[in-house]
């Protein structure tokens, strides 16, 4: 089945040490979505890339950065985690930026910090 | 600016019985879509139902459907015979308006228990 996969599915970093999550996709979609989830949260929206086009929400701290090295690839780079940063991270994607599109969801990586 | 409502923050519901999860939403833009996702413990977060603001019809998918009032600006959620795998968070979520269409806006999720 198409699908989109995170990896790994539990990370344990130490603070300040830099840290990639990585996403793949299997259903050819344009868009790539990274959110944020604390604990008993809505997700929240990092960026997210429209074909090779980023785009950085707002608030998004710059200790945040993202790669899309082709259509099927995504990379989240943490450079130096804070205890903050500890969430559980879910990459989403979807066919084109309508507001019609429904967005797809990996299984989420759970970050911890220590 | 958009905004989704979920008023419930949780909801225990006897097997075998329907459920209702409420769900407001505010946009100034006539064109957007409403959906619900699922996320149980585990974390996946699944979707389930999409409703377009143009249908005329409620969605529905197997057990779930949507019971859209567009002049209310509500939402609900309706699962028909619950089951014990229906325990999870249940977010509602908006795309469209005058944001853009690439945000997905959430609510705040309501906790959905089964009970046996």
């Amino acid at each position: 089945d198409a699908m989109v996969i995170q990896n790994p599915r539990y990370q344990v970093t130490q603070f300040g040490k830099p840290v990639t999550l990585s996403c793949s996709q299997t259903l050819n979609h344009n868009v790539m979505y990274w959110y944020q989830q604390k604990s008993s949260q809505a997700p929240k929206l990092l960026f997210h890339y429209y074909d090779k086009d980023f785009n950085n929400e707002a608030d998004t701290p710059d200790n945040f950065q993202s790669r899309r090295p082709n259509t099927s690839f995504c990379f989240l780079d943490i450079r130096s985690p804070g205890l903050g940063d500890a969430a559980m991270y879910l990459c989403a994607t979807s066919r084109d930026p309508s507001g019609h599109q429904p967005q797809h969801f990996g299984d989420g990586t759970r970050l911890s910090i220590l | 600016a958009q905004k989704i409502t979920q008023t419930q923050p949780g909801m225990f519901v006897q097997e075998k019985e329907a459920v209702t999860l409420d769900c407001t939403y505010d946009t100034s833009d006539p064109s957007y879509g409403l959906f619900w996702y699922k996320q149980p413990s585990s974390g996946e977060m699944i979707f389930l139902i999409y409703q377009g603001s143009y249908d005329q019809q409620n969605a529905t998918e197997g057990r779930y459907s949507l019971n859209f009032q567009k002049a209310r600006k509500s939402a609900n959620l309706v699962i028909s015979a619950s089951q014990l795998g229906d325990s999870a968070m249940y977010f509602c979520a908006m795309r469209g308006g005058i944001q853009g269409a690439q945000k997905l806006v959430f609510g705040q999720g309501t906790r959905l228990t089964i009970n046996p």
